[in-house]
């Protein structure tokens, strides 16, 4: 693994069903988030995690759920998936000096 | 409150200069981000700006004015490969990014 990475890829779905996202980083990055990306829309910020052990809730937590049980792994949950969720999610990381932003691919989730 | 923006879309042709402009309006601050994003992939950092003036990298120039709240991206000698929307993003006092909806730019030959 280089960088951050993220899966799966792409994803349909039916309303109802519980969903995992996973995104894993090999950088030690201290800071890890999770963003939902809308046409129209910057991007916001739904789950983020300061440190491993550690979660905080972003500008759009409702309906997702985060774990940071160590430095590399980040999962967010989609207990009972909705067609609002539907939407392009990027995994980003950061190392505890800089304030830059290192993205993972994104999952583009459609749920139906 | 916190707020960010930026122009929707832009034009421009290609070999020209274009400039990209964001307004931000937050009572902590800790530096500016401008990201670039090519349709379907993930955004990439082009400049980090914290203290006022310009910032030179290459063909991409970034400026910045904390009295104004207002910072520039500016694109040298366009390239189509330019074309992408570029993101403007500010850090608050809790080093959290605060995004504005992006600028698509569209490069004309």
């Amino acid at each position: 693994i280089a960088g951050i990475t993220q899966a799966p890829t792409s994803q349909i779905l039916a309303a109802g069903r519980r969903m995992t996202l996973r995104c894993t980083q090999d950088m030690r990055h201290n800071a890890m988030y999770w963003y939902r990306q809308d046409l129209g829309l910057g991007l916001r910020l739904i789950h983020y995690s300061n440190t491993a052990g550690t979660t905080g809730k972003g500008e759009v937590p409702d309906g997702y759920s985060v774990s940071r049980a160590n430095t590399d792994d980040f999962p967010l949950t989609l207990a009972s998936a909705v067609p609002s969720q539907t939407s392009v999610y990027f995994c980003a990381s950061r190392p505890r000096d800089t304030g830059e932003l290192f993205f993972g691919e994104g999952s583009r989730l459609t749920v139906l | 409150g916190q707020n960010i923006d930026q122009p929707t879309e832009m034009t421009a042709t290609e070999g020209a200069i274009v400039q990209i402009n964001c307004t931000y309006q937050t009572s902590g601050f800790n530096g500016l981000f401008w990201y670039q994003q090519h349709a379907g992939e993930a955004p990439t950092f082009l400049s980090y700006n914290v203290l006022d003036g310009l910032e030179e990298k290459g063909r991409f120039s970034s400026f910045l004015s904390r009295s104004k709240g207002y910072s520039y991206l500016l694109l040298k000698e366009l390239q189509m490969k330019d074309s992408a929307s570029y993101l403007c993003a500010f850090m608050d006092s809790n080093y959290q990014l605060i995004w504005g909806a992006g600028t698509k730019l569209i490069i004309k030959p």
